[in-house]
């Protein structure tokens, strides 16, 4: 079956714009998550969704960021006024309920969207 | 003390060898901890979970010390197809996060030569 996809593979911006990056879950799965990685680091989260509402965002860096899952399925990533440091691999996940521990439940990644900011 | 944090390498070594990958981690209450592989310029995938008396599969073996707060990833018989980055992931619950938060390692790279 389809994996999680995500839109663009690839986004240019200039310092200061508004962009927008998609994640499609895979179907059926309830829980959505963001992570962003640079170059030589591993993931690092920001939020995720249990459905349509936004269980934790505190790895939401500050207010420039936001995120929404307004149907509980495709989720938007939002960036304003974008800066430098915000270049990364924006990576996507989903699972089939919350969280992976006890309960066994594997985060599937999309292949990010690498963003680029000038 | 960083929450995760592992040897970032690289190691090369030659296919057939036998290679170790060690992570430690700062909470000791930690509960879930996984190991995930990562090919260049690809997403991360779920290589496997380490549970508390150690797991194998196939090639590869996960072990956890609690004590030492220290995981280890273990790889026999290396192919060159296991060349990739390893990145040891511990659940962020008792990180000030939840448990939908997981928590990556800088990974360790191995490339493994003909």
């Amino acid at each position: 079956g389809a994996g999680v996809s995500q839109t663009p593979s690839n986004k240019v911006t200039e310092k200061g714009k508004y962009v927008e990056l998609r994640c499609d879950p895979i179907s059926g799965h309830t829980a959505l998550y963001w992570y962003r990685q640079s170059l030589g680091q591993g993931p690092e989260f920001l939020i995720y969704f249990q459905g349509t509402g936004a269980a934790d965002d505190s790895g939401l860096p500050n207010d420039r960021f936001f995120a929404v899952r307004p149907e509980g399925s495709v989720s938007t990533l939002k960036i304003q006024r974008t800066e430098r440091g915000d270049s990364a691999v924006y990576l996507c996940a989903s699972s089939q309920t919350m969280g992976q521990g006890a309960w066994g439940n594997e985060q599937f990644f999309g292949p990010g969207t690498r963003l680029t900011v000038l | 003390r960083k929450e995760v944090e592992q040897d970032p390498g690289p190691f090369n070594v030659p296919e057939g060898a036998t290679v170790a990958f060690n992570c430690t981690y700062s909470n000791s209450a930690s509960q879930s901890f996984f190991w995930y592989r990562q090919d260049c310029r690809k997403e991360p995938k779920l290589l496997m979970s380490v549970y508390s008396s150690g797991n194998e599969d196939g090639r590869f073996t996960a072990q956890l010390n609690r004590a030492s707060q220290y995981i280890s990833l273990l790889i026999r018989d290396s192919k060159l197809s296991d060349s990739a980055t390893y990145l040891c992931v511990v659940n962020g619950a008792h990180y000030g996060g939840s448990q939908g938060n997981l928590i990556f390692g800088k990974g360790t790279k191995l490339s493994v030569k003909p």
